[in-house]
C-alpha cells in the first residue's frame, strides 16, 4: 500500500547542530509539505513543494531549509538547532491535481533540542 | 489572513453522551473545510472534509459535520461518543495555493 513515512521518530540533538528530517512517500503525489506542532498552535506550515526543483517558504521558515531532488523525498534541514525548534514535525503530501487535493500525513518526528 | 479558530482547547464528555467540537474560520472566500484526528503518538487522519453541496457532511467514525455560512462555522459532531475517540481534533481551511490553515487543535477526553 502507498504511504508517507518520517525518520527519525524520535531525535533529540543538541543547540547549534545541523538536523535532517525525513520524509518519504510512495503515492507519486506532487505536492509535499512541512509542518511543525506546538500546543497552543495546531499546525503551522513551515516549507512546500509543488514538484521536483520546487519549494516555497511557509509560515515559520526561518531555520529550516528543504530540498526536492525526487518525487518521493522532501527532508526538513534544521541549519542550526535551537531550543525554539523542539516540537513535534510533520510531513504530508498531496496529489495537486485539482483544488480539492486531500492531504496525507505521515506519523510525525519529535524532535528536541536541548 | 485566513485563519481558523477552535475555541474549546480540551473538552471532557462522558462515553456515550453526544458530542460538539466548534470550529469557526475568518471572514471572506469560503474555503474548503476539513476536520483531522489525531490519537495519540500518531498522525493526523482526515475525518470528513466539505468543498460544496450538503452543508451536512458524514464522515468516517460516525462523526458528521455541518457547515453554516452565516455563522462562519463548521462544527464536528457525534451523537454517541466512544472511549476510541478520545485525541486531537483538528479543523482546517483551504483558501488556495495547496495549503491548509489548521485550528490550535481540540483535546477531546472521554469519561467512562
Amino acid at each position: 500500500d502507498a504511504e508517507i513515512t518520517q525518520s527519525p521518530r524520535h531525535k533529540i540533538t543538541e543547540t547549534g547542530r545541523q538536523v535532517t528530517l525525513a520524509c518519504h512517500q510512495t503515492w507519486n503525489h506532487n505536492n509535499m509539505f512541512w509542518y511543525r506542532q506546538d500546543l497552543g498552535h495546531g499546525l503551522r506550515l513551515i516549507h512546500y513543494s509543488y514538484g521536483v526543483q520546487d519549494t516555497n517558504k511557509g509560515e515559520v521558515s526561518d531555520g529550516y531549509s528543504v530540498s526536492r531532488s525526487n518525487t518521493e523525498d522532501l527532508p526538513l534541514t534544521l541549519e542550526s538547532a535551537a531550543s525554539s525548534q523542539t516540537s513535534v514535525y510533520f510531513c504530508a503530501s498531496s496529489d495537486g491535481s485539482s483544488s480539492t487535493d486531500t492531504q496525507y500525513f505521515g506519523p510525525g518526528t519529535r524532535l528536541t533540542v536541548l | 489572513a485566513q485563519s481558523v479558530t477552535q475555541p474549546d482547547i480540551h473538552i471532557t464528555v462522558s462515553e456515550g453522551a453526544s458530542l460538539e467540537l466548534r470550529c469557526n474560520y475568518s471572514y471572506g472566500a469560503t474555503p474548503y473545510l476539513f476536520w483531522y484526528v489525531q490519537s495519540p503518538g500518531q498522525g493526523l487522519q482526515l475525518l470528513l472534509k466539505y468543498f460544496s453541496g450538503d452543508t451536512l457532511v458524514q464522515g468516517i467514525k460516525g462523526f458528521e459535520a455541518e457547515f453554516k455560512r452565516s455563522q462562519s462555522s463548521f462544527n464536528l459532531r457525534k451523537p454517541s461518543v466512544h472511549w476510541s475517540d478520545a485525541a486531537e481534533y483538528f479543523c482546517a481551511g483551504y483558501w488556495g495555493a495547496q495549503k491548509l490553515v489548521f485550528g490550535q487543535g481540540t483535546r477531546l477526553t472521554i469519561n467512562p
